[in-house]
């Protein structure tokens, strides 16, 4: 499975656009981008997959440039609410069992 | 749909005792995942499952057991508890393999031992 890395923590304003980046130097051809939101006491949610290019939906966006080595979630116009850690998972067909784990996310505050 | 449901939420156990963690789907989900999250850390999965009757280690599988006798449960069986054991413990499904799709997670069992 491909290592990610991600920045452990970062802060934001309300209203402010976040772009939170993870980076998967070793991804393999069939694998996935997955980004996670956690709340505090509770499970992660799913917030958007991608392989290639650019995938939006109605709460973010994730970017993938071509050689897919790292991926950009961005999270528009935050809120209060959006203060979460976020997770990003990389794997495919191919992962599973041992290979198969989330680190320690990125921790967002969103600041009034 | 109720999703993915876990019992109980919270559970105090001493040392050296035994539990069983329910898990429950209703999303005729083939794939089934049991996660640990120890505070501040992210998920390490413990066991997981494509199927009923198919089961298979995670990362940290010491101290636990699960099996699947039907597609809607994943019951986690800790023996022989150890404070080591403290931790949040997320279960979770998927219509495909993890990696490629959409894990939907319940909503944990906060065990302390002690």
């Amino acid at each position: 499975l491909a290592k990610t890395t991600q920045p452990i923590s970062m802060d934001s304003y309300e209203g402010q656009e976040v772009n939170i980046t993870c980076s998967h130097n070793n991804i393999a051809t069939n694998d996935y981008i997955t980004w996670y939101q956690q709340f505090p006491s509770q499970g992660p949610r799913f917030i958007i997959q991608g392989y290639k290019t650019k995938v939006t939906n109605e709460v973010a966006s994730l970017f993938i440039p071509a050689d897919r080595k790292s991926s950009t979630l961005s999270l528009p116009r935050v809120s209060l609410s959006d203060t979460a850690v976020y997770y990003c998972l990389v794997g495919g067909p191919d992962n599973y069992g041992q290979n198969f784990v989330f680190g320690p996310g990125t921790r967002l505050s969103v600041l009034p | 749909n109720a999703g993915v449901t876990q019992t109980p939420k919270f559970r105090i156990l001493k040392i050296g005792q035994s539990m069983t963690l329910q898990c429950t789907q209703d999303m005729n989900h083939n794939y089934m995942y049991w996660y640990r999250q120890d505070p501040g850390m992210g998920l390490k999965l413990i066991y997981y499952s494509v199927g009923a009757g198919i089961t298979d280690k995670g990362e940290v599988p010491n101290g636990y057991n699960v099996s699947r006798s039907t597609t809607e449960d994943f019951p986690l069986r800790l023996e022989l508890a150890a404070p080591s054991q403290t931790s949040v413990y997320f279960c979770a499904s998927s219509f495909r393999q993890g990696g490629m799709d959409e894990q939907y997670f319940g909503p944990g069992t906060r065990l302390t031992v002690t």
